[in-house]
């Protein structure tokens, strides 16, 4: 089974610092790894995606991620927090395409001005 | 262009009514998705279309959800005699092939609240 967990349900941090949000899977084969961002109504957009390629991912807005494989990490990142950043952000895991997208429970990220 | 479009934003009903929900996915993605997200929760996969047919209705909760997309487009998912723990947004999504390189793309989803 495949499966992802935040290990924050909530992180805050003031405008301008580094932002780092915390994501592990569980898969048997090699998976594909997504970051989504969901804004108050609005809805999910994504930010990022690792299909096994190069494992340091650069998305939209300036995050980035970095597949690691030997901690069955896909953490995100970004050097400096904007006000706009505050969202909820979920990590997600795929098998293969003809199985679902499988999401974490999400991480609210605050950003303190 | 246009996104996926989801109707109605919000809805809500009594227990034990029937309600239903559309999605409008974006012109030309073969693929839909519709998914389920709780309170503080992540989305949670409910069914996978292909074309018309359903890829994978694994993830539907019981025979009270139904979902049909009989033209490969408009899909519409369907809940029989409401419960109350049915209250929860259901989002709709679409991509050009499988999820798993492919990007979804979300609609704003359809809030439920059965009372």
């Amino acid at each position: 089974a495949q499966s992802v967990t935040q290990l924050d349900s909530h992180v805050s941090v003031s405008e301008g610092t580094p932002v780092l949000l915390r994501c592990n899977y569980s898969s048997s084969y090699s998976p594909s790894l997504f970051w989504y961002v969901q804004h108050p109504n609005k809805g999910l957009q994504l930010l990022l995606k690792y299909t096994s390629a190069a494992t340091l991912v650069k998305g939209i807005n300036g995050f980035e991620a970095e597949f690691k494989k030997s901690e069955t990490s896909f953490h995100l990142t970004k050097p400096s927090a904007h006000m706009s950043d505050a969202a909820e952000y979920f990590c997600v895991v795929s098998l293969s395409g003809n199985t679902p997208l499988v999401f974490g429970k999400g991480t609210r990220l605050s950003v303190i001005a | 262009g246009a996104g996926v479009s989801q109707t109605p934003s919000n809805k809500v009903t009594e227990k034990g009514k029937y309600v239903e929900l559309r999605c409008d996915p974006i012109s030309g993605h073969t693929a839909l998705y519709w998914y389920r997200q709780s309170l503080g929760q992540g989305p949670e996969f409910l069914i996978y279309f292909q074309g018309t047919g359903a890829a994978d209705d694994s993830g539907l909760p019981n025979d009270r959800f139904f979902a049909v997309r009989p033209e490969g487009s408009v899909s519409t998912l369907k809940i029989q005699r409401t419960e109350r723990g049915d209250s929860a947004v259901y989002l709709c999504a679409s991509t050009y092939g499988g999820g798993r390189t492919g990007e979804l793309f979300f609609g704003e989803g359809s809030r439920l609240t059965v009372l």
